[in-house]
């Protein structure tokens, strides 16, 4: 069974860094299947940041792009986000995500992790 | 960038009802390319449907998806106690990926 789990800092400052970290178990990143990041602030509808394919082809959300890294470590079986800059705005619950088979919609994805961005 | 408006915003119902659920978008959706996830307190998103009205795997069957266009539906059938939960649809036909804001289903 693909499971997935988010972890990381849950504060950041603003004009940070944010960083977190993908773990994947019961499948191998090296397989196959892009792996990414979906984002949702409070009270507010969800967010496809970007993904990563075990080879290095991305997606990126247009809007986040200029800030946005997300990349794959194989050997570990992880992919990571890295988002430059962070107000207030970034502030989110940051869920890893697989892409499904046969396109961009989500089928697996892990529990979710608050990043609150405040000085 | 497609817009998704979903609605109703909160829907009550009794389980054993019927739950139709609606999501409109703002452009055409190409090919289908709509999906549905059910999201409960404290867990994972789950994917229910993709492809408009192909049910992701696991799913029963009381959960069905249709629509094409702008206009698409997820209706469960027969609610069970597990079934009240958060429902988002999200298009994949059109860059950037985007999400509705949801509709949940309560216990009336």
């Amino acid at each position: 069974q693909v499971q997935l789990q988010e972890s990381g800092p849950g504060l950041v400052k603003p004009s940070e860094t944010l960083s977190l970290t993908c773990t994947v178990s019961g499948y191998s990143i090296s397989s196959g299947y892009y792996w990414g990041w979906i984002r949702q602030p409070p009270g507010k509808g969800l967010e496809w940041i970007g993904s990563i394919y075990h080879s290095g082809g991305t997606y990126y959300n247009p809007s986040l792009k200029s800030r946005l890294t997300v990349s794959v470590d194989t050997s570990k079986n992880q992919c990571s986000l890295k988002l430059s800059s962070v107000t207030a705005a970034d502030t989110a619950v940051y869920y890893c995500a697989r892409k499904g088979r046969s396109g961009w919609y989500a089928d697996y994805w892990g529990q979710g992790a608050l990043v609150t961005v405040s000085s | 960038e497609i817009v998704l408006t979903q609605s109703p915003g909160t829907l009550s119902l009794s389980p054993g009802e019927r739950a139709t659920l609606s999501c409109r978008a703002s452009q055409s959706v190409s090919s289908s390319y709509l999906a549905w996830y059910q999201k409960k307190p404290g867990q994972a998103p789950r994917l229910l449907i993709y492809g408009a009205s192909s049910r992701a795997t696991g799913i029963p069957d009381s959960f069905s998806g249709s629509g094409s266009g702008t206009d698409f539906t997820l209706t469960i059938s027969r609610l069970e106690p597990e079934d009240f939960a958060v429902y988002y649809c999200q298009q994949y036909g059109s860059s950037p990926w985007t999400f509705g804001q949801g509709t949940k289903v309560e216990i009336k």
